[in-house]
C-alpha cells in the first residue's frame, strides 16, 4: 500500500500545549504535504515540505522530514482550541497523478 | 468567494436509486478530483480530470461516472446506490495535475446517506 500512516491515532491535549504527529511512509516521494480537517469539512491544506528540505516552518506550525527514514512530524506550537481537527499527512501516488492520504490524526484541544 | 463548491451538502435517499453530486472550481485550475471518505474517515481517490480528460479511474464500480462538461466542473453520478455508497465525498481541485508545488483546494463535502 503507498498509504501513509499517521500516529497517534487520537491525541488530546489542554490549550497552550505543543502537539505532535507523526507521519510514515513507504515509498520515495518529491514531496509531503499536511492537511487539517476540521469537523464536518473539506480539508484545508497546511504545509508543503519537499524531499530536499528537513524542516519547514509555517507560523505555529512546524514539519520536520526525515527521509532516510521515511517519516515527517507535524508540530503545532502552543495549541489552542481551534486547533482542534483531523490532521492528514499526504503524499503523491508514483505517478504523480493523485495524492494518497494517511488515516489522519484527530486532535482534540480542551481549554 | 467560494473556490470549490459542491452540492449537495447532504443527500439521503434509498437503495437502488440514481443520484449525482456536483462540483465546481472557480479557481482556474486544470485538475480536478473525487475522493471517498468513510466513516473511519479514510480519504481514498476515485477519479481526475485534468482539462476535461480522465487520467484517473481507481477501482470503482461503474455505477460510479464521473462527468466534466468543463474544465471548472465535475459531476459525480451513481447509479442503482447501495448501503456501501454511504460516504462523505470530496471534491478537490489543482493547479496541475502532479508537479512538485501542487496543492489540492477541497469543497466543502457531500454526505450521501442511503437507507
Amino acid at each position: 500500500s503507498q498509504q501513509g500512516e499517521e500516529d497517534p491515532q487520537a491525541l488530546s491535549i489542554q490549550e497552550g500545549e505543543n502537539a505532535t504527529m507523526n507521519c510514515s511512509y513507504k515509498t520515495s516521494i518529491n514531496n509531503l504535504q499536511w492537511y487539517r480537517q476540521n469537523s464536518g469539512r473539506g480539508l484545508v491544506h497546511l504545509i508543503l515540505i519537499r524531499s530536499n528540505e528537513r524542516e519547514k516552518h509555517s507560523g505555529r506550525l512546524r514539519v520536520t522530514l526525515d527521509t532516510s527514514k521515511k517519516s515527517s512530524s507535524l508540530l503545532i506550537t502552543a495549541s489552542r482550541a481551534a486547533d482542534t481537527a483531523s490532521y492528514f499527512c499526504a503524499k503523491f501516488n508514483q505517478a504523480g497523478t493523485a495524492l494518497i492520504f494517511g488515516k489522519g490524526t484527530t486532535l482534540s484541544v480542551s481549554s | 468567494d467560494t473556490a470549490v463548491s459542491q452540492t449537495p451538502k447532504y443527500l439521503v435517499t434509498q437503495m437502488g436509486n440514481d443520484k449525482s453530486i456536483k462540483c465546481e472550481q472557480n479557481l482556474g485550475h486544470d485538475t480536478m478530483y473525487w475522493y471517498k471518505q468513510d466513516s473511519k474517515k479514510f480519504l481514498k481517490i476515485m477519479f481526475s480530470y485534468n482539462n476535461k480528460e480522465l487520467i484517473i479511474n481507481e477501482t470503482v464500480p461503474n455505477r460510479f461516472s464521473p462527468k466534466s462538461p468543463d474544465k471548472a466542473h465535475l459531476n459525480l453520478h451513481i447509479n442503482s446506490l447501495e448501503l456501501g455508497d454511504s460516504a462523505v465525498y470530496f471534491c478537490a481541485s489543482s493547479q496541475t495535475s502532479g508537479g512538485t508545488s501542487d496543492t489540492q483546494y477541497f469543497g466543502p463535502g457531500t454526505r450521501l446517506t442511503v437507507l
